[in-house]
């Protein structure tokens, strides 16, 4: 039992480039969330889904897309990455529902450098 | 406007000794809190929860109490351990899946 799983661990990007960002889940949860760290900032959503073939924007979804084709699998995408999407970026998923069933777990994040 | 504040951003404490991390919230509809811990290279994990209709809860060396006429909740580590020495984040939810996380607090146990 993995978890929640990101690939890669470390990108670096020019501007402008383009990169998918991978999050896997074997809990078989509904829900899943892409978070951005910055220092100071805490964690903010960035897009998140409630169930395959959904997903809403979340706190901060400028400049990302997001697809949930498969249940366990939650794609971010960066379509021309800008200095400012230089963060640590968390998958997240949860069972729904509320309450207790709301604790997320999280995966070991990616580190976005983009010069 | 951020919705759950940590204010301290570091705390150093001796081992053995109690650690207190604090947090404020401004959303009166907020009903559930949570702390989560960070070591460095790893995502954040689950450490302990409240939901609002209590005003504290334990697990082991962890409790959370929680003022709500305040809007305040506060995580106390006793005793503090090396191990212990995170970053802990304070998050708070509505009973949805949204959930707001503060800035976290990154804790100092030493030896």
């Amino acid at each position: 039992n993995a978890g929640v799983t990101q690939t890669p661990k470390f990108r670096v990007l020019k501007t402008g480039q383009s990169m998918t960002l991978l999050c896997a889940q074997d809990m078989n949860h509904e829900y899943m969330y892409w978070y951005r760290q910055d220092p100071g900032m805490g964690l903010r959503l960035i897009h998140y889904s409630v169930g395959e073939g959904t997903t809403a924007k979340g706190e901060v979804p400028d400049g990302y897309n997001v697809s949930r084709l498969k249940k366990q699998n939650f794609l971010l995408g960066l379509e021309s990455a800008a200095p400012s999407q230089t963060s640590v970026y968390f998958c997240a998923s949860s069972y729904g529902g509320g309450g207790q069933e709301e604790t997320q777990y999280f995966g070991p994040g990616t580190r976005l450098l983009v010069l | 406007d951020q919705q759950v504040k940590q204010n301290s951003p570091s705390l150093s404490v001796q081992e053995g000794r109690i650690s207190i991390l604090n947090c404020d919230y401004t959303n009166s509809m907020f009903d559930y809190f949570l702390w989560y811990k960070k070591y460095p290279a790893e995502g954040p994990t689950f450490l302990i929860s409240i939901s609002s209709i209590k005003d504290k809860n334990e697990d082991g060396r962890f409790t959370v109490f929680l003022n709500k006429s305040a809007k305040h909740l506060s995580l106390h580590i006793v005793p503090s351990q090396p191990g212990d020495s995170a970053v802990y984040f304070c998050a708070a939810n509505t009973g949805g899946f949204k959930t707001i996380f503060g800035a976290g607090t990154r804790l100092f146990v030493k030896a």
